[in-house]
């Protein structure tokens, strides 16, 4: 069971903007534990896209951006692409759980 | 090139046993925290287990939902990441992915992943 809550889907029309929000608790995020993202392209393995809250990797386009502010982060895409289609996971560690969690995940889709 | 290959999925029975393992190559494994996260099908992402390297002391965790029946190792000298797990419930079935891991907590790389089937 997640316990960083997304929500199931967003959708917007190439060269839009869309976020994607990330809820925790006092235990995760609000505890002060960085946020990471990850794009999940159908039928392949995740990829890093965001770490550390608002870090890209090198090789993920600047329309990726992220930020964590109290027990909530969130990852926009500007300019979004026909590529971007794909499924999005936040994930932080949880003290409680002493472990890693993942959100519930966020479909985009691109109309 | 970092790679990470998980091999050992399958059909299992309810109750049955498995052992996944994962060959690592392109960077210093004995130096590195690594990962074991799955994702049942048509479902999302959930963190499995993790073990730290010798050097910062090797300490395994397990998620709630597999502690006493799976066990995570690994073998420096091999560069491989195991999995073992017993007692498997038909909740287990998913593809099972082999990640690196930073002491920060981002899971910078991901193999291919192996599929593991618990069904009578």
């Amino acid at each position: 069971q997640s316990v960083l809550t997304q929500p199931p889907s967003v959708s917007g029309a190439p060269g839009q903007r869309v976020t994607i929000s990330c809820t925790g608790s006092s235990s995760n995020i609000g505890a002060g534990y960085d946020v990471h993202w990850y794009q999940q392209l159908p039928g392949t393995a995740p990829k890093p896209l965001i770490y550390g809250n608002s870090n890209r990797p090198s090789g993920v386009p600047d329309r990726f951006s992220g930020s964590k502010s109290g027990t909530s982060a969130s990852l926009a895409i500007t300019g979004l692409q026909a590529e971007d289609e794909a499924d999005y996971y936040c994930q932080s560690y949880d003290s409680s759980l002493s472990g890693y969690v993942f959100g519930t995940g966020t479909k985009v889709t691109v109309l | 090139e970092v790679q990470l290959v998980e091999s050992g999925g399958g059909l299992v029975k309810p109750g049955g046993s498995l052992r996944l393992s994962c060959a690592a190559s392109g960077f210093t494994f004995s130096n590195t925290w690594m990962n074991w996260v799955r994702q049942a099908p048509g479902k999302g992402l959930e963190w499995v287990g993790r073990i730290k390297s010798k050097l910062d002391g090797g300490t395994r965790d397990h998620a709630a939902p597999v502690k006493g029946r799976f066990t995570i190792s690994r073998d420096d000298s091999k560069d491989t990441l195991y999995l073992q797990m017993n007692s498997l419930k038909t909740g287990d079935t998913a593809v099972y992915y082999c990640t690196t891991v930073r002491p920060s907590g981002v899971i910078d790389s991901w193999g291919q992943g192996t599929l593991v089937t618990v069904s009578s």
